[in-house]
């Protein structure tokens, strides 16, 4: 696609409950991060997938968080057992080969409220 | 480990007005550094890219200026308007080219 395709756009689930969250990058970019965005706060990194390396999960705030990311492309991000406090807008990017002209570009976000 | 931070947090000014927003950041050895918008309950649209090579990049009204020594970027608005009001994030590609270290922005409004 033209650019990054995050779905569903807004998701609201019960305490408890797991959920889903897809990211559909840009054709060709290896690399693919997801922030979390809490209301009126800075964008939190999650995690991040670069080509067929071990991704980098230092940013995930607990087990009941995982991602994966099947084929170098498409990407989904899970939590288990959801608590209010995983209410946020998850962002998901990507971007080409790393280096100095690498360009981070972001989907729409999905807004998860936990009730 | 990488710490951005952006001041102001929050800025009016009249339309017309030229204003400067900074962002600065601890760990100098960043791949490039980035500059975004958000609008309400949107994603981020990407503004500008300086590498780490580079001092400064412009596109039409905005020009975004590196410092990395010190540790500070800035974004130069001109000739504001209402539709530039927005949040502006910069972030910081450091860690093996593999981290975004986002500041937490500064919400920016231009009032007519």
């Amino acid at each position: 696609g033209a650019g990054v395709s995050q779905s569903p756009s807004n998701k609201v689930t019960e305490k408890g409950k797991d959920v889903e969250l897809r990211c559909d990058p840009i054709s060709g970019h290896t690399a693919l991060y997801w922030y979390r965005q809490s209301l009126g706060q800075g964008l939190e990194f999650l995690i991040y997938f670069q080509g067929n390396s071990a991704p980098d999960k230092s940013g995930l705030p607990s087990d009941r968080f995982s991602a994966e990311r099947t084929g170098g492309s498409v990407s989904t991000l899970t939590i288990q057992r959801t608590q209010q406090e995983d209410s946020a807008v998850y962002l998901c990017a990507s971007s080409s080969q790393g280096g100095g002209n690498t360009e981070a570009f972001f989907g729409q976000g999905t807004r998860l409220t936990v009730v | 480990k990488q710490e951005v931070t952006q001041i102001p947090a929050a800025l009016s000014v009249p339309e017309g007005e030229n204003l400067v927003l900074n962002c600065s950041f601890t760990d100098s050895a960043i791949y490039n550094l980035q500059w975004f918008r958000q609008d309400p309950g949107k994603g981020l649209t990407s503004l500008l890219l300086i590498q780490s090579s580079q001092r400064e990049q412009t596109s039409g009204r905005l020009n975004a200026s590196l410092d990395k020594s010190s540790g500070r970027s800035t974004l130069y608005i001109a000739a504001s308007q209402p539709g530039d009001s927005a949040t502006y994030l910069c972030a910081a590609l450091t860690g093996g080219g593999n981290k975004l270290t986002f500041g937490t922005g500064t919400q920016l409004k231009v009032e007519l």
